[in-house]
């Protein structure tokens, strides 16, 4: 049963333009989404996270919105860069609800390549 | 403060043998959590420790794997009578309490 579904394996965009990742979640018990960037032999790399309270956060040219009644939420990237070009990951957590630290569950990534 | 530091980065096992993945957390914290993703795969939750203690293994398959984080030491997961099924990267991750979790470069394990 996929909890967190990325359903775009991978994501083609030109430099400079904006980059959309999608993910979607069914446990309505999550409360805290992540992304995590990958680059191939590396381990995950914590990018940009955000809570139920909010529908956005945003860190520098990294914006993760949350629509919480469609159970959805979207990393943009904009002006993309070659040097994001890896496997973003999605994941979530009941963590705010329990008070602490909680596994992430995550989706199975998108492959995001950015053109020259 | 150096990262999750994740040893051997490399293992290679024959079938039966076992396989023993370290991993030390970022100082301070004081969860860790193991993942494994086989290829073309996500990464799938195997267990969450801390000090001494298992809070959640639900991810671990029942039979040949254990999962220890001792008061001394860095945390072990341990495949016994390994399979080629278990050829996988195996990552480990660390937070504190209240934080976010950051992973290590992970130990890609090959069952030859």
């Amino acid at each position: 049963d996929q909890q967190v579904k990325q359903n775009s394996p991978s994501l083609s965009v030109q430099e400079g333009r904006i980059s959309i990742l999608n993910c979607d979640y069914t446990n309505s018990m999550f409360d805290y989404f992540l992304w995590y960037k990958k680059y191939p032999a590396e381990g995950p790399t914590f990018l940009i996270s955000i809570s139920s309270i909010k529908d956005k956060n945003e860190d520098g040219r990294f914006t993760v919105f949350l629509n919480k009644s469609a159970k959805h939420l979207s990393l943009h990237i904009v002006p993309s860069q070659p040097g994001d070009s890896a496997v973003y990951f999605c994941a979530a957590s009941g963590r705010i609800r329990r008070g602490g630290s909680e596994k992430l569950v995550f989706g199975k990534g998108t492959k995001l390549t950015v053109n020259p | 403060n150096a990262g999750v530091m994740q040893n051997p980065r490399h293992l290679v096992r024959r079938r039966g043998q076992e396989a023993r993945l370290r991993c030390s957390p970022m100082k301070g914290h004081s969860h860790v959590y193991w993942y494994r993703q086989l290829p073309e795969e996500g990464l799938k939750f195997m267990v969450y420790l801390q000090k001494e203690n298992i809070i959640d293994e639900s991810g671990m398959p029942k039979e040949r794997f254990s999962a220890e984080f001792p008061k001394e030491g860095p945390s072990i997961l341990r495949i016994q009578q390994v399979v080629r099924g278990d050829s996988a990267a195996y990552f480990c991750a660390s937070s504190p309490q209240v934080g976010e979790a950051f992973f290590g470069q992970g130990t890609r394990l090959t069952v030859v």
